[in-house]
């Protein structure tokens, strides 16, 4: 069955960029939306956003302004791409298979946001 | 884009049904039948649940049932067991096509 695996740096110093990867593996990225998702410590789930396989994305408002998804289907890889980030932005990041819901999701990777 | 509303704890002895309540707007749960659950244990990844309101995906227990009333969707679990106990997250489609979460409701079984 299909998995998702979240790869990329675990530690980030404010005001830079964090990048993470989501590699896809037991199917084809092709034909699907595929979301990132975040969680600070202790609190809920917050949709980043998703990308079609073509290329086509969409964004949370709250954080348009900052972030970027991109698609390799080459790989079965889809990225993250969060500028100018600060202590907020730390948070377990997820991947997630995307149709009118969420699945298969990644494990998760903690990212953390500090000097 | 605020989140949809959801009771931040709900309780319940073994064997017992509990409720769990999402409210949203006419443009997100009201306005679409494509309203998902997700429950979470702690330090582990979401498990999607319930979908598009009232589905269950296979291999998921028939004691989990959705349904949809105007702008609140629920998720019931019949005949509680110690196992359900974790966090609980609704999910609905949008009229901007952003996804939006509830804010979480922590299930304790007694």
């Amino acid at each position: 069955q299909v998995q998702l695996q979240e790869s990329g740096p675990r530690l980030v110093k404010p005001s830079e960029t964090l990048s993470l990867t989501c590699t896809v593996s037991g199917g084809s990225i092709n034909r699907y939306y595929w979301s990132w998702i975040r969680q600070p410590p202790g609190k809920g789930l917050e949709w980043i956003g998703y990308i079609y396989y073509s290329g086509n994305t969409n964004y949370n408002p709250s954080l348009k302004s900052r972030v970027t998804i991109s698609v390799d289907t080459s790989k079965n890889q889809f990225s993250l791409k969060l500028n100018s980030v600060t202590t907020a932005d730390t948070a377990v990041y997820y991947c997630a298979r995307t149709i009118t819901w969420f699945d298969p999701w990644g494990q998760g990777t903690l990212v953390t946001v500090s000097s | 884009q605020s989140a949809l509303t959801q009771p931040a704890s709900v309780s319940g002895s073994p064997g017992q049904s509990i409720t769990i309540s999402c409210t949203g707007t006419s443009s997100d749960v009201g306005g679409y039948n494509y309203v998902s659950w997700y429950q979470q244990h702690p330090g582990k990844d979401p498990k999607l649940m319930i979908y598009d309101v009232n589905k269950r995906p296979s291999g998921v227990s028939n004691r989990f049932s959705g349904s949809k009333s105007g702008n609140t969707a629920s998720l019931t679990i019949s005949g509680l067991q110690a196992e359900d106990e974790g966090d609980y997250y609704c999910s609905s489609h949008t009229s901007s096509s952003t996804p939006l979460f509830g804010g979480g409701t922590k299930l304790t079984v007694l």
